[in-house]
């Protein structure tokens, strides 16, 4: 599997977008990226997934690069309860895919 | 409606024990996942059922773990003379097909301490 890169730790301001960065030099044409979040003493929880184009949901955006090297996932009004790890990974298809999680991104959404 | 459920949610074992951890899946889902997760760690990948079948159990780290999931539904991990080092908490993962685009939801884990 690609390996990721992200930042250990990042700080936001309430109300304001959070923009979470993540690089995959290695990833291939047929891997995908995806976000999952763990808030403290729970179990992870999706956000958001895409191949190469730019994904939005109810939770998040996601931007890919065009050459997919790197990604961002953009929270776009950032509230206390979204402190938690961010975990960006990349992953091929497959039926026993397995999730691959490095350690993460601390944000830390301050009031 | 009801999500993943794991218990216990804490166990504490002596060194040398025998220790089973249930993971009851959302109904229905076909895919049931494992992770261990070490303290300020990423979790790890320790094995994939597709309904009853153990399709991928490597990730398990030794033959003391031992994984089942008899009827397709509740899985449980087991780990026998329990060592230090198996001090984690151990998620549960479920995913309704096999499509790996499918989300996978995770359970609120089973933290274990080994004393």
């Amino acid at each position: 599997d690609a390996k990721t890169t992200q930042p250990t730790s990042m700080d936001c301001a309430e109300g304001r977008a959070a923009n979470l960065p993540c690089n995959h030099s290695t990833i291939s044409g047929n891997e995908y990226v995806y976000w999952y979040r763990q808030i403290h003493s729970q179990g992870p929880q999706y956000i958001i997934h895409g191949l190469k184009n730019n994904e939005t949901n109810e939770m998040a955006s996601l931007i890919i690069t065009e050459d997919r090297k790197s990604s961002t996932l953009i929270l776009p009004h950032a509230t206390l309860r979204d402190t938690a790890v961010y975990y960006c990974i990349v992953s091929p298809g497959g039926s026993n895919y397995k999730l691959t999680f490095g350690k993460g991104t601390l944000l830390t959404v301050n009031p | 409606g009801a999500g993943v459920s794991q218990s216990p949610r804490y166990k504490v074992a002596k060194r040398g024990q025998d220790v089973a951890l249930r993971c009851d899946p959302i109904s229905g889902h076909v895919s049931l996942f494992w992770y261990q997760q070490a303290l300020g760690q990423g979790p790890e990948f320790l094995t994939y059922f597709q309904n009853e079948a153990q399709l991928d159990k490597s990730g398990l780290p030794s033959d003391r773990f031992f994984a089942e999931r008899p009827e397709g539904s509740v899985s449980t991990l087991k780990i026998q003379r329990t060592q230090q080092e198996d001090s984690a908490v151990y998620l549960c993962a479920s995913r309704l097909g096999l499509d790996p685009q499918e989300t996978q939801y995770f359970g609120p884990g089973t933290r274990l301490l080994v004393l």
